[in-house]
């Protein structure tokens, strides 16, 4: 099926520091999601993404917190700074449309460490 | 607010056999969509099937098929002729409403292990 890649698999840094989140969507899809996954809980939403604006959020999507899509390249997650409560797992996810009428295909996550 | 709980933290059967994973949810919405996913061992997050809420046939995908119970608020995957390969963590996923909010509430996950 359709895949969507996540860039690095995990990733390392220092509490404070600038960390950035890439994501490769399916090529032709539209809307884009970040999910958070802390360890043993549920995957919980964070933002979507549409034709170059956030159009919903959720209250863990901090003001640290941003995303973009610059002329279709990757799909990006910034984090500036991060706090130690940020280290989970990030999910990706991409559709073609709105998710009530369209499949969400996910990536495999981004491990997110920070010491 | 909306809510998906899946009670079973672990489940172990042996292969060829069938095995239900439970999920109940809790919405106000009328209209909502239901969704089941599979993590891999490798982190991969695969979508295996759904079930809209104002249809009364339960949706089936191969050896996957769910039983929805809506009085129950309740939406069973069942995995019949079960493959070692069918070993990973499912997920069960609700959405809210035809327009609005655009976004998965999900379950903790079931660990599903197939036996040789």
């Amino acid at each position: 099926g359709p895949k969507v890649l996540q860039i690095p698999s995990h990733q390392i840094i220092d509490m404070g520091q600038m960390v950035t989140l890439n994501c490769d969507p399916v090529s032709n899809h539209l809307y884009f999601y970040w999910y958070k996954q802390i360890l043993g809980q549920q995957m919980e939403f964070l933002v979507n993404f549409y034709n170059g604006k956030v159009m919903e959020k959720s209250k863990l999507f901090k003001d640290q917190f941003s995303v973009e899509r610059p002329d279709g390249s990757y799909f990006t997650l910034k984090i500036q700074p991060t706090a130690l409560e940020d280290s989970a797992v990030y999910f990706c996810a991409s559709s073609l449309g709105w998710s009530s009428q369209n499949t969400l295909y996910f990536g495999a996550g981004t491990r997110l460490s920070v010491l | 607010a909306q809510k998906v709980t899946q009670t079973q933290t672990s489940i172990s059967v042996m292969e060829k056999t069938t095995v239900t994973m439970d999920c109940v949810y809790e919405t106000q919405d009328s209209s909502y969509f239901l969704f089941w996913y599979k993590q891999t061992a490798s982190g991969e997050i695969v979508f295996l099937i759904r079930q809209d809420s104002y249809k009364k046939e339960n949706a089936t995908v191969g050896h996957y098929s769910l039983n929805f119970q809506k009085p129950k608020s309740s939406i069973g995957l069942i995995i019949t002729a079960t493959q070692i390969e069918d070993s990973a963590v499912y997920f069960c996923a609700m959405r809210e409403g035809a327009g609005g909010a655009d976004r998965l509430t999900f379950g903790k996950g079931t660990q599903l292990i197939i036996q040789p």
